[in-house]
């Protein structure tokens, strides 16, 4: 089993369209969450954290839920410019490393 | 733009070569992880060197090696290619331990690797 694993893509959603990712991971111990995207051909970048409690930033929401060992993404009225690839990234706290999923392609069509 | 190069951008080599890869960080940032993306995977942990030491490894054979220089940049070397070693090799740097850990990473634009 893979330490962590997202949803398998690509999601093709219509400009407008609420999209949401999931994430699970393996490790109980883990400590701390992040979605990065990845444009094509480009290097990750940070999109945000996820704390225990939920967090927002604008069309943004990141949810953990640590008994199921669960991370969400939520997307609402996606645009065009939200197309690329979503990682969800753990870190386990024992050590330094960031351990990050496959990611999952998100395409919006006008 | 995060500041983090990387040379060369791309570059081709054939199976049994040995590659340098090259990574400036980030002025006042003393730790780098080295990432292995493979097309259409997640970056794979390769090793992390913080003030010029080791600091932890990932599941990859001992033909990746590293260093870490006093300016804190660094070279990513692998022996022996293998037709798989052909990824987006991908360096973060970061202010401290600490902070690479969490979301103070600052990744370069990558070195594309392709093996042949």
């Amino acid at each position: 089993r893979k330490e962590v694993e997202q949803d398998p893509g690509p999601f093709n959603v219509p400009e407008g369209a609420t999209v949401a990712f999931n994430c699970t991971y393996s490790n109980s111990a883990s400590q701390s969450f992040f979605w990065y995207r990845q444009d094509c051909r480009k290097e990750p970048k940070l999109l945000m954290s996820v704390y225990s409690s939920g967090n927002e930033d604008g069309r943004f929401t990141a949810q953990l839920n640590r008994a199921s060992q669960y991370i969400s993404l939520l997307i609402r009225d996606s645009k065009l410019s939200d197309s690329a690839t979503y990682l969800c990234v753990v870190n386990i706290g024992s050590n330094y490393q960031l351990i990050w999923g496959a990611g999952t392609k998100l395409i919006i069509k006008p | 733009e995060t500041g983090v190069t990387q040379s060369p951008t791309h570059l081709i080599k054939t199976r049994g070569q040995q590659v340098t890869l090259r990574c400036s960080s980030q002025s006042g940032h003393n730790t780098v992880s080295w990432y292995q993306q493979a097309l259409g995977q997640g970056p794979q942990f390769i090793f992390q060197y913080y003030r010029e030491e080791e600091n932890g490894r990932g599941n990859f054979p001992p033909r990746f090696s590293g260093l870490q220089f006093p300016n804190y940049s660094s070279e990513l070397n692998v022996n022996a290619l293998e037709l798989d070693d052909s990824a987006l090799y991908l360096c973060a740097s970061s202010p401290s331990l600490l902070a690479a850990s969490s979301y103070e990473q600052y990744f370069g634009p990558g070195t594309r690797l392709t093996v042949t």
